[in-house]
């Protein structure tokens, strides 16, 4: 099983302030995915990153894939409240298809 | 509308009795799987189906069964519950073929076993 460890594993920041958040592993992955967990509510899929180097957006959220595809970020620009949660970064590996999370960063944006 | 749909949302029981918390999904998904979510160890999964009658362990499979016994549902048993699987719990489908596939969640269950 691939593990997935994401740092930091809390952030509490101002409305308006830019965040990173991180997705390291010692292993190649095959694709990674960003999941948003929102409180009292099961995780939904953000961005699924494929290609070393890739990088997306999604509004004010970038996502980046290392070239060695073995590490990932997410930026956040100017920070709103709405963003608040736990982001979760996740890779599937295996012939079974067994989706394995990192155990997530829980952001708070305070207005 | 897709989705995965999960009974009850909240539970709490006693040490022993058995309970089923049920998992339906609408998308024709190959792949269903449970979750337990606990603070600090992150989501793991229990057990995880590939398709009808195909089901397998997880990570974390002791004192949980299991059913596949048509595509759409895929129930999680408890035959004797006790404190140490008070969790939140998730069950999610995907399609089956590629690695990248997008993960679909319910909104969980909130067990508290007393």
């Amino acid at each position: 099983t691939q593990l997935l460890e994401q740092s930091p594993q809390f952030l509490s920041i101002q409305e308006g302030e830019n965040l990173t958040v991180y997705c390291n592993s010692s292993s190649v992955f095959s694709s990674l995915q960003w999941y948003r967990q929102e409180p009292g509510e099961g995780p939904v899929l953000l961005v699924t990153v494929v290609t070393g180097g890739e990088v997306k957006k999604l509004k004010r959220l970038t996502f980046q894939f290392g070239d060695a595809r073995k590490d990932s970020s997410l930026h956040i620009t100017a920070a709103q409240p709405g963003d608040t949660g736990l982001y979760l970064c996740a890779s599937v590996s295996g012939s079974n298809y067994k989706l394995t999370f990192g155990k997530g960063t829980l952001l708070t944006v305070n207005p | 509308e897709a989705q995965v749909t999960q009974n009850p949302r909240y539970l709490i029981t006693v040490t022993g009795k058995k309970l089923t918390v049920t998992c339906s999904q609408n998308m024709n998904h190959e792949y269903m799987s449970w979750y337990r979510q606990d603070p600090g160890l992150g989501l793991r999964q229990i057990y995880y189906s590939m398709n009808v009658e195909v089901t397998d362990k997880g990570d974390v499979p002791e004192g949980y069964k299991v059913s596949r016994k048509e595509k759409r549902n895929f129930p999680l048993i408890l035959e004797s519950p006790s404190p140490n699987q008070t969790s939140l719990y998730f069950c999610a489908s995907r399609r089956t073929g590629h690695s990248n596939t997008e993960a679909f969640f319910g909104q969980g269950t909130r067990l508290t076993v007393v």
